[in-house]
């Protein structure tokens, strides 16, 4: 069984420029989550998709950060413009419905805002 | 709201020796989850290992065991056998049942000595 894919694995941008993260879930996963993972500190879900419709956004910074599932499949996170304080490493994880308890994560991808 | 504790940012053990690294964690729930992460530097986080509340055995897998005190809501991993793999950044996570959200700690560095 594959895992969770994610691309791309590093992104070095400067900021206000923009930058776009793809993640491809596990087969049969209908729930995706975006996680925003701070140097030094653990995993902030940022986002949660079950098939193609938003359950939680209660910490996405949308003024900034945007993030689709079309097709209830793959999801791309967006951030326009970029800050410093984005430079994080972005992780991607799926569950089947109703077991956030069986959540799989992807190897993320590290991002640089200079 | 939920949150989880780590108060240990750094353990160290020697290879073959047994280490524990703490976790406690609020809630006013009854029905949730706990869980241990494993975080390398390839940044793939990791399921190491699951306790559901409900239950009073102590899950075990493999070299690694948790000491669950309910009441106290304490949730400690304890590694047997220490092995130069096992270095890595471990997180405490919990979901509370119902919902699909995991909150993390902040982590604890784990490092093993040859």
């Amino acid at each position: 069984e594959a895992g969770v894919a994610q691309s791309p694995r590093y992104k070095i941008i400067e900021k206000r420029q923009s930058v776009a993260f793809w993640c491809n879930p596990i087969s049969g996963h209908a729930t995706l989550y975006w996680y925003q993972q701070i140097l030094g500190q653990g995993p902030k879900l940022l986002i949660q998709f079950q098939n193609n419709g938003v359950v939680d956004d209660s910490q996405l910074p949308k003024d900034r950060f945007s993030a689709e599932r079309l097709k209830g499949v793959d999801s791309t996170l967006k951030i326009q413009p970029a800050k410093l304080e984005d430079s994080a490493v972005y992780l991607c994880a799926s569950s089947p419905p109703g077991q956030g308890y069986e959540q799989y994560f992807g190897p993320g991808t590290r991002l640089t805002v200079t | 709201a939920q949150t989880v504790t780590q108060s240990q940012p750094e353990m160290s053990v020697q290879e073959a020796e047994t280490v524990t690294l703490s976790c406690t964690y609020d809630t006013s729930e009854s029905d949730y989850y706990l869980f241990w992460y494993k975080q390398p530097p390839s940044r793939q986080m990791i399921l190491v290992i699951r306790q559901e509340a409900y239950k009073q055995q102590n899950a075990t897998e493999n070299r690694f065991s948790v000491n669950f005190q309910k009441a106290a809501k304490s949730f400690s991993l304890k590694i047997s056998d220490s092995q130069l793999g096992d270095a890595a950044m471990y997180f405490c996570a919990y979901n509370q049942g119902g919902s699909e959200k995991l909150v993390f700690g902040k982590g604890t560095k784990l490092t093993v000595n040859p």
